[in-house]
């Protein structure tokens, strides 16, 4: 059940946009995504829920396609605070329990 | 409002020894998890309470792991005997019990068995 993240990891520059996808075998009901510094607690960024929603947080992004059990977080002109880790968890829609389950993570660095 | 409290921050124990890890979530958080991480992954769900009662303890090695929530608040986590693979970061986190509450983590107790 867990989804499935890529790229693993990704370099930029400032600047630079960045893509990250998060894919799941099993329908979901929500998607979560957080981001983590090193040596810190994941970092909450924002909850998509079925039905293809899409929400922004200043220049970071994410939307949610339903029928492709995916979702992806867009990252426009990164800036250096954006490096660090970022997963995202999913709940699966058959059981609507809370659980959350996260991915790998994508390790993403920005350079000046 | 006050976040996540996790003790301790560090945690150095040889093998076969135990172990106990506190959390204390934010305040009227009805659902409390904790998660392994370890070093290089995402987080891994040991297990799940809604209020005092357990909702999902799945992925929890119950010959060694153990945990309580209780009264609904506070919650503990006990590791006996400890392995070498238990060397990782315990995250708490808790949400409101309510449609797509985000997660709070706290800070985190990082376990090193040596």
């Amino acid at each position: 059940q867990q989804p499935v993240q890529s790229p693993q990891a990704v370099i930029l520059r400032e600047g630079e946009d960045a893509v990250i996808n998060c894919s799941s075998s099993k329908a979901l009901y929500s998607v979560h995504w957080y981001r983590q510094k090193h040596g810190e607690a994941p970092v909450f960024l924002m909850i998509l829920l079925k039905g293809g929603e899409q929400k922004g947080h200043e220049k970071i992004s994410a939307s949610f396609n339903e029928k492709k059990q995916q979702s992806s977080l867009y990252l426009t002109a990164s800036q250096l605070s954006y490096s660090g880790t970022y997963f995202c968890g999913t709940e699966i829609d058959v059981n609507r329990d809370d659980k959350i389950i996260f991915g790998k993570g994508t390790r993403l660095h920005i350079l000046p | 409002e006050a976040g996540v409290a996790q003790s301790p921050r560090y945690k150095i124990i040889e093998k076969r020894q135990s172990v106990a890890f506190w959390c204390n979530p934010i305040s009227g958080h009805a659902t409390l998890y904790w998660y392994q991480q370890i070093l290089g992954q995402g987080p891994k769900l040991l297990i799940q309470f809604q209020n005092n009662g357990v909702v999902d303890d799945s992925q929890l090695p119950k010959d060694r792991f153990s945990a309580e929530r209780l009264k609904g608040v506070d919650s503990t986590l006990k590791i006996q005997p400890a392995k070498l693979e238990d060397s990782a970061v315990y995250l708490c986190a808790s949400s409101l019990k309510t449609a797509n509450s985000p997660l709070h983590f706290g800070n985190g107790t990082r376990l090193t068995v040596t």
